[in-house]
């Protein structure tokens, strides 16, 4: 299994709900990360967990909170967002968070908020 | 944090041309350069990288180069198809020690048949 699983793969929201994003490896990576993606830019930093503990938090509003369940697991829980939220999230996972290891990326979920 | 200037922003060629994309560093402590191919409505695919012991990696129709002096590597893809239509992004890691690399801005090759 060399796949990132994300889902959902669309999210419509309001700015008063409360949801989840869920991500999924099985290739034994020990880094994961959350990374928040505009229309026409690069893939921006959230979160990075290495071996399940939270290691880089990139000043992300606390509206947005990470949980890493176990090693092959990696949520994004959502509550309170605001339009400009409104995103392509993408989990990625490496090897390690060593400088060398290359990602490999989820689909995304694609969030409206509304 | 690194500063990783890609170029161009976009580019379009027809079917069967090469394609050149060009991405600058500035950390002379990297040694670790993917590039990632991210078509529409999916997340970006590792599709090839270079470790900073070789100038030099090919696979099939796709290559990447380095140059430590210059602090550049590009990505090369000759015979393009339609299939090679899509953003890609040049990534490196940024300075100070730390490992997460910066993305470059992308190019939007455009490969007309």
């Amino acid at each position: 299994d060399t796949e990132v699983t994300q889902t959902p793969k669309h999210l419509v929201m309001g700015m008063t709900n409360k949801k989840s994003l869920k991500c999924e490896q099985h290739m034994g990576h020990r880094a994961m990360y959350w990374y928040k993606q505009k229309a026409k830019k690069p893939p921006e930093l959230m979160f990075v967990y290495s071996y399940e503990k939270l290691s880089i938090n990139e000043s992300v509003p606390s509206r947005f909170s990470p949980e890493c369940p176990n090693s092959s697991l990696l949520n994004l829980h959502l509550h309170a967002l605001q339009p400009e939220d409104s995103a392509l999230y993408l989990c990625a996972s490496s090897q390690e968070t060593a400088r060398n290891y290359g990602y490999t990326f989820g689909s995304g979920t694609r969030l409206t908020v509304v | 944090g690194e500063n990783v200037e890609q170029h161009p922003s976009t580019l379009s060629v027809q079917e069967g041309d090469s394609a050149v994309i060009k991405c600058t560093y500035s950390d002379s402590a990297s040694n670790y350069f993917p590039w990632y191919k991210q078509e529409l409505g999916k997340g970006p695919q590792l599709i090839i990288d270079i470790r900073s012991n070789v100038g030099e990696k090919k696979d099939q129709r796709i290559a990447v180069t380095l140059n430590k002096t210059a602090k550049h590597f590009s990505l090369h893809i000759t015979e393009t198809q339609p299939e090679d239509s899509a953003v890609y992004f040049c990534a490196a890691p940024s300075s100070g020690g730390s490992y997460i690399p910066t993305f470059g801005r992308g190019t939007s090759l455009i490969v007309h048949p």
